[in-house]
C-alpha cells in the first residue's frame, strides 16, 4: 500500500528551530510538498520538492532525499504563530496526491 | 484567500439524508480535488477531476460521488450519511501547469451528522 508517515506531534520554544519529518512508501513519486494548517482553517501551500536536496523559502526549508524517500520541513526562529498542523504529501502522477496523517506543533513560550 | 470558494460553510443533517456540497476553484484552474478531515486527522484523498472529467480516486466510499461541470464548479453528493461521515471536507484546485503539487484550499464544509 501507499503511505506517509510523520510523527503525531513536536513541541518547541519560540526562537528555536524545529525539524518535522516525513518518510514515504508509494508507488509512483514525483514530488513531496508541505502543507500548514491551523485549527479550525484551510491547508496552506509551504514548499515543494522533486529534486534531492534543501529548499529555502523565509524561515522555511524543505529537504528531500529520493533514494531514502525521506524528506523533512525545517523551520527557524520560531514564533506562536507557527503553532499548527504540518502535513507532507507525494505527487504519485496520475493526477493523485496523498497526504500524511500530519505533524501537530506545539511552539512554547 | 486561496481563491478557492466552498459552500455551505456548515452543514447539520439527520443519518440517511443525502447532501450536497459544492466547489468553485480559482479562476483558470482545471483541476478539483476533494478531501475528507475528520477529527484530529490527515486529509483523506476522495476524488480528482481534471477539466470535466474524473482523473483519479481514493477511498471514496459508493455512497459518496462528484462531478466537475463545464464552467469547471464540482459538487460532491453524499447519501445515505452515517455519524461516521461528520468531518470538514475540503475542495482544492491547481492548474497542473508546473508545480502541480502546490494546491489551493477552500475554507471547506463541516458536516455534522446527527
Amino acid at each position: 500500500g501507499q503511505s506517509l508517515e510523520q510523527p503525531s506531534e513536536v513541541t518547541a520554544v519560540e526562537g528555536a528551530i524545529v525539524q518535522m519529518n516525513c518518510t514515504y512508501q508509494t508507488s509512483g513519486f514525483y514530488g513531496l510538498s508541505w502543507y500548514q494548517q491551523h485549527d479550525g482553517g484551510a491547508p496552506t501551500f509551504l514548499s515543494y520538492n522533486a529534486l534531492d536536496g534543501l529548499e529555502e523559502t523565509g524561515r522555511f526549508s524543505s529537504f528531500l532525499s529520493r533514494s531514502d524517500s525521506y524528506g523533512y520541513l525545517l523551520l527557524q526562529e520560531l514564533q506562536m504563530k507557527d503553532s499548527a498542523s504540518y502535513f507532507c504529501a507525494v505527487n504519485t502522477g496520475g493526477f493523485k496526491t496523498i497526504f500524511g496523517a500530519g505533524t501537530r506543533l506545539f511552539v512554547k513560550a | 484567500d486561496s481563491g478557492v470558494t466552498q459552500t455551505p460553510k456548515h452543514l447539520i443533517t439527520a443519518t440517511g439524508q443525502r447532501v450536497t456540497l459544492r466547489c468553485s476553484p480559482r479562476s483558470g484552474d482545471l483541476s478539483v480535488y476533494w478531501y475528507q478531515q475528520s477529527l484530529d486527522q490527515g486529509l483523506q484523498f476522495l476524488i480528482q477531476y481534471y477539466n470535466g472529467e474524473e482523473r483519479a480516486k481514493g477511498n471514496i466510499l459508493e455512497r459518496f460521488s462528484a462531478q466537475q461541470f463545464p464552467d469547471l464548479h464540482s459538487e460532491l453528493n453524499l447519501s445515505s450519511l452515517e455519524l461516521g461521515d461528520s468531518a470538514l471536507y475540503f475542495c482544492a484546485s491547481s492548474s497542473l501547469r508546473g508545480r502541480d503539487t502546490e494546491a489551493f484550499f477552500g475554507q471547506g464544509t463541516r458536516l455534522t451528522v446527527v
